[in-house]
């Protein structure tokens, strides 16, 4: 029964191409997370939801855009890939806003080629 | 500037060894710090927060204002630590995540 589920769990790609990472959480939380963990295993938070709303947006390159399309749902969307996005893309959620416990996802692998 | 700064990249003690996870921050507010813990193959998730003052799987934290840290500590290491430790901070609208340090636990 998984708490907070992302697809693709890897994703292999081109330079160039347009694509997106599903994240949903079955937790009754009202705010959702992106972080992005570099290959130094550095995490640093990209966007956060609340109640559908953007509240972060962290100087992240507007090819990232994130979609809410309810509380449970955030959809990160990526166009013309850039081999500097090669990350772990970590989606999490929290009820209330930032510092109660987040809960993450298992992760998505992304590999630019 | 809030930062959060893991000065080790890898600590690697024997099991029964003392353990010993930094971290300093840097934060003119009243700081809220966490640990999070990610194991093998698992999602990364919340180990303990300094305003519990709790005991999780042996660690415990002790929030220091004067030196501003929060230091993970475990008296007797065991293998199923071995893990990445993130330190937390949190600030209005945000965590601030360190760089993390990964333990290795050796037999």
């Amino acid at each position: 029964d998984t708490a907070v589920s992302q697809t693709p769990k890897y994703l292999v790609t081109q330079m160039g191409n347009d694509k997106s990472i599903k994240c949903e959480q079955n937790l009754g939380h009202d705010t959702m997370y992106w972080y992005k963990q570099d290959s130094k295993k550095f995490l640093k938070i990209m966007f956060s939801y609340n109640n559908k709303e953007l509240i972060i947006n962290e100087t992240v390159p507007n090819r990232f855009s994130p979609k809410s399309p309810d509380k449970a749902h955030l959809n990160l969307h990526i166009n013309s890939l850039e081999l500097g996005d090669s990350a772990v893309y970590f989606c999490a959620s929290s009820q209330g806003m930032v510092g109660q416990p987040q809960h993450f996802g298992d992760g998505t692998r992304l590999s630019i080629l | 500037a809030q930062r959060v700064t893991q000065p080790e990249k890898l600590l690697s003690v024997f099991k029964g060894a003392p353990v010993e996870l930094k971290c300093n921050y840097s934060y003119s507010g009243s700081p809220e710090l966490f640990w999070y813990v990610q194991y093998s193959r698992q999602r990364l998730q919340l180990l303990l927060r300094h305003i519990s003052r709790e005991s999780i799987k042996g660690f415990t934290a002790d929030l220091n204002k004067g030196e501003t840290s929060f230091h993970l500590k475990k008296p007797f290491a065991q293998e199923e630590d071995s893990a990445m430790y993130y330190c937390a901070l949190r600030i209005p609208g945000k965590l601030i995540f360190g760089q993390g340090t990964t333990l290795q636990v050796k037999p």
